[in-house]
């Protein structure tokens, strides 16, 4: 069974860009939830889509925005790039909204220049 | 708001040791879950052992097993028979109970070294 795949795996942008990053999880799974984790500040949960639907947001700010396809596969964006946003971006997903269990990606890291 | 706190930023264990990590955190809710996460590196973060709040018993996982002080909002996670491949960062986490969420909030992480 293949795992959660997480793509591109390295991005260099610039300030100002915008990026879309994007996530395939384990066949089956329905619910996609998105982390950044940086040295500064470790893992912070940015939102959880379960079919299609955003069940929950973290405290980021609306240029970061995500979606969630009718296969699950999710894509989350960046718009307006700060310097502050180089980070690893871990998706993870499970089977549903009552299983506990989450199996994450590689991530995708992303380097704002 | 719930929160999650790992006061050791790193530990160091010879191999074939046992070495403990700790993790409180703090809730206001009975039920809920905690975890341990490893992230070995330049490696996907996987799950090493889980623990329901409502349940009493201590849960282990081969040589992994934490010590779950409900009271105390304690949860630490102890390793037997440490091995060069434990070597990785460890997460502890929380997350609420039942269905609506699989948000997970998480510690700053143990980066534990195992020497040889």
């Amino acid at each position: 069974k293949a795992g959660v795949t997480q793509t591109p795996r390295y991005l260099i942008k610039t300030r100002g860009q915008q990026v879309t990053l994007s996530c395939s999880p384990i066949s089956g799974h329905r619910s996609v939830s998105w982390y950044q984790q940086t040295p500064g500040q470790g893992l912070q949960f940015l939102f959880e889509y379960f079919s299609e639907t955003q069940r929950n947001k973290g405290n980021f700010p609306g240029r970061f925005s995500g979606r969630q396809f009718s296969n699950s596969r999710s894509e989350m964006n960046v718009s307006t790039l700060e310097l502050g946003d180089s980070a690893l971006y871990l998706c993870a997903s499970s089977f549903s909204g009552d299983t506990y269990e989450q199996y994450f990606g590689p991530g995708t890291r992303l380097t704002v220049t | 708001a719930q929160t999650v706190t790992q006061s050791q930023p790193e530990m160091s264990v010879q191999e074939a040791e046992t070495v403990t990590l700790s993790c409180t955190y703090d809730t206001s809710e009975s039920d809920y879950y905690l975890f341990w996460y490893k992230q070995p590196p330049s490696r996907q973060m996987i799950l090493v052992i889980r623990q329901e709040a409502y349940k009493q018993q201590n849960a282990t996982e081969n040589r992994f097993s934490v010590n779950f002080q409900k009271a105390a909002k304690s949860f630490s996670l102890k390793i037997s028979d440490s091995q060069l491949g434990d070597a990785a960062m460890y997460f502890c986490a929380y997350r609420e109970y039942g269905g609506a969420t699989n948000k997970l909030i998480f510690g700053t992480g143990t980066l534990l070294a195992v020497q040889p």
